[in-house]
C-alpha cells in the first residue's frame, strides 16, 4: 500500500518560515490536501489540491512535485504550532492515505 | 459549509460491537459525499470508508472490509457508522466529514467534533 512520510517534529523561530514535507512514491502525480490538529480539536483542512479554504491565511501554501509534497506556513505565529497531516487518494488500493504528522513548535 | 455533530463518548468490552452516528446541517446533505476516519492516541488519522448518499454507494478501507458499515439516512441528514467485533486498539477518536468535491480524492472539509470510543474489558 501507498506510504506517505513525515518528518516528525520542525522547530521554528516566530516570524521564520516553516517547511513540512510529505513523502511518497511519484506523490506529484497526486492531489494532496494538508490539515492542521491542535491538541484536543479535530483537523482542520489548511490546503486543498494546493489551494487554500476559505478562511485559511494566506501564509498557508502547498506544493508538489517528484517525490515531494511540501507545506509551508510563512512568517510563523505562535498559533500556527499543531501537528499537520499530509493525504492523498491512493489509486490502487483505492483509498485515502495519511501520513504520520509533523509536530511544529514555536520557539 | 456543513456542520456535523457527532454522538457522544462510548465504552465497549472487546467482541461486541459500537455505533456512532453524525447529523449533518448548513447545506444540502445528499449534495456532499463523507467519510469516517479514525485517530488513535498520538496516532495520525486512519481512513475507515466513506459513502455517497445520492448514489448509495460506499466504499470500506481494505484493513475494515467485513468489519465496518457506513450508511447515511438522507430524510435525517445523519451519517452512521458500525464496527463490529471490537478490540482494544479499536480504542480512538472516531470522526465523520464532508467533501463538496464527490469525485474520489476529494479534500475533507469539514469534521465532526469526534467521538471517543473505548474498548475495555
Amino acid at each position: 500500500s501507498y506510504v506517505l512520510t513525515q518528518t516528525p517534529s520542525v522547530s521554528v523561530a516566530p516570524g521564520k518560515t516553516a517547511t513540512i514535507t510529505c513523502g511518497g512514491d511519484n506523490i506529484a502525480t497526486k492531489s494532496v490536501h494538508w490539515y492542521q490538529q491542535k491538541p484536543g480539536q479535530a483537523p482542520l483542512l489548511v490546503i486543498s489540491y494546493d489551494d487554500r479554504p476559505s478562511g485559511i491565511s494566506e501564509r498557508f501554501s502547498g506544493s508538489n512535485s517528484a517525490h515531494t509534497a511540501t507545506l509551508t506556513i510563512t512568517a510563523v505565529e505562535a498559533g500556527d504550532e499543531a501537528d499537520y497531516f499530509c493525504q492523498v487518494w491512493d489509486t490502487s488500493s483505492d483509498g485515502y492515505v495519511f501520513g504520520a504528522g509533523t509536530k511544529v513548535t514555536v520557539l | 459549509q456543513v456542520q456535523l455533530v457527532q454522538s457522544g463518548a462510548v465504552v465497549r468490552k472487546p467482541g461486541s460491537s459500537v455505533s456512532v452516528s453524525c447529523k449533518a446541517s448548513g447545506g444540502r446533505f445528499d449534495r456532499y459525499a463523507y467519510n469516517w476516519v479514525r485517530q488513535a492516541p498520538g496516532q495520525g488519522p486512519e481512513w475507515m470508508g466513506g459513502i455517497l448518499p445520492i448514489r448509495r454507494r460506499t466504499q470500506d478501507a481494505q484493513s475494515f472490509k467485513g468489519r465496518v458499515t457506513i450508511t447515511a439516512d438522507i430524510s435525517t441528514s445523519t451519517l452512521h457508522l458500525e464496527l463490529n467485533t471490537l478490540r482494544s486498539d479499536d480504542t480512538a477518536i472516531y470522526y465523520c466529514t464532508s467533501s463538496r468535491n464527490v469525485a474520489a480524492g476529494g479534500s475533507f472539509d469539514s469534521w465532526g467534533q469526534g467521538t471517543l470510543v473505548t474498548v475495555s474489558a
